[in-house]
């Protein structure tokens, strides 16, 4: 089974710190994805990666960067933690595209 | 870019009966149509998928139709269980896109024992 783990599952951090939040996938995908998911509003995708040190901006890039130096390794960073970046974070990776992406956990942030 | 509309946000239903979640799309250039179920304190998780070559598709309860005229795309869960309690996302994707999915905004599925 694919298996995709994120580093922590809850954080608690203060404004203006800097965040890393860490995604690990054993199934040698090329993609890799981060994503926000906030009530009512779904699933938004904030980077993805399709290959080492490649990375494109999603829908809601502003305020975070990312780094792939490993195929399977792709962190999300927030350079200045704000009120605002409060959320759950999903990281996730699929091998071709369109294809399934398969899903870590979560990570419940809270910036406060 | 790909705009994807999920209704209803929240669903209520009897342990045994029919669910029904309908999602819709503005690209036409989208072919493939994925569903995800998200458990409590889970990461999202693929149960079926559709691609625009075919109209319907089923896995056990679960069926998913694609209406490419409309770009409407429906997920329709038989004989309901306390179970299949959980949000359910659909999502669109056009081949090659750089944007891989676009997500709906989630339904959460709430069976009644």
């Amino acid at each position: 089974d694919v298996k995709v783990t994120q580093s922590s599952r809850y954080l608690v951090k203060r404004t203006g710190e800097k965040v890393f939040l860490e995604c690990v996938q054993d199934m040698d995908h090329e993609n890799m994805f981060w994503y926000r998911q906030d009530p009512g509003l779904g699933l938004r995708l904030i980077y993805f990666s399709y290959d080492v040190k490649m990375k494109e901006k999603g829908d809601i890039p502003e305020g975070y960067s990312v780094s792939r130096e490993k195929k399977e390794r792709f962190s999300l960073i927030l350079e200045s933690a704000s009120t605002n970046q409060t959320s759950m974070y999903l990281c996730a990776s699929s091998l071709g595209s369109p294809d399934t992406q398969y899903f870590g956990p979560g990570t419940r942030l809270t910036v406060l | 870019g790909e705009n994807v509309e999920q209704h209803p946000s929240t669903l209520s239903v009897q342990e045994g009966d029919s669910a029904v979640i309908k999602c819709t799309y503005s690209d036409s250039a989208s072919n493939y149509f994925p569903w995800y179920k998200q458990e409590l304190g889970k990461g999202p998780q693929l149960i079926i998928d559709i691609r625009s070559n075919v109209g319907e598709k089923k896995d056990q309860r679960i069926a998913v139709t694609l209406n490419k005229t409309a770009k409407h795309f429906s997920l329709h869960i038989t004989e309901t269980q306390p179970e299949d309690s959980a949000v359910y996302f659909c999502a669109a994707s056009t081949s090659g896109s750089a944007r891989q999915l676009t997500f709906g905004s989630g339904t959460q599925l709430t069976v009644l024992p």
